[in-house]
């Protein structure tokens, strides 16, 4: 258990729909991130929030959008769905925000499994 | 164009046998290197973290070794096991493009008995 907990571990959703996808940050850690990983690709950064603001955004769509609440866990939200949104979704946390160059510790979740039918 | 490339793309090798996966990066200024391991639906465990002027990290059987000059980096295994069997993923932290993290593709390691 690396102490970043992603909700849901699977979701399957039609095609138009909107989810919410889920991540609490290891115990301590202040900055959140968002990462997408299709099929045999590699991970691809999405957004970060350190202490409830967002700090840098990476290839995110205009239909997805993140939030951090004020006890850190923060949410993704994706809509209009399409099937190319298919994919992993992966959380880290970190305790510093430096942009993303953290030397001191960088946790993944075990991801949520996103498919679009 | 994928600013870090990694080969091979995949790798089947027997129990108990050394390997050795590369990593090639054009990100430039950089801050750190790092390789990862990642499970079949798993989330990424850190496997050894770089800077610029570091030229290898050990972590047990995983040791990691940096060229800034060439701009490439290895990560050798030693003495494999099944339970190594996972994507290794080269990721560089990237101070051009405000310290974001840029993951390469990996490599898929399978290792049979």
């Amino acid at each position: 258990d690396s102490g970043v907990t992603q909700t849901p571990k699977h979701l399957i959703t039609a095609t138009g729909q909107r989810v919410t996808l889920r991540c609490s940050p290891r115990s301590g850690d202040l900055s959140v991130y968002w990462y997408q990983q299709s099929l045999d690709q590699g991970l691809q950064f999405l957004i970060q929030y350190y202490n409830g603001e967002e700090r840098a955004k990476g290839n995110i769509l205009e239909r997805f959008s993140a939030q951090q609440f004020p006890d850190l866990h923060s949410e993704l939200n994706l809509s209009s769905l399409e099937l190319g949104d298919s994919a992993l979704y992966f959380c880290a946390s970190s305790a510093h925000n430096t942009g993303q160059d953290n030397n001191y510790g960088y946790t993944f979740g075990s991801g949520t499994r996103l498919t679009v039918v | 164009k994928n600013q870090v490339e990694q080969s091979p793309q995949s790798l089947i090798i027997l129990e108990g046998k050394n390997c050795t996966l590369q990593c090639n990066y054009t990100v430039s200024p950089f801050s750190n290197l790092r390789w990862y391991k990642q499970d079949t639906g798993r989330g990424p465990v850190s496997l050894t973290i770089m800077t610029f002027s570091e030229n290898t990290k050990s972590n047990g059987r995983y040791t990691a070794t940096l060229d800034a000059d060439t701009k490439q980096s290895s990560l050798h295994i030693t003495a494999s096991q099944l339970s190594d069997s996972a994507s290794y993923i080269c990721v560089v932290s990237a101070r051009e493009y405000g310290n974001k993290l840029v993951f390469g593709a990996g490599t898929i390691l399978r290792v049979k008995s």
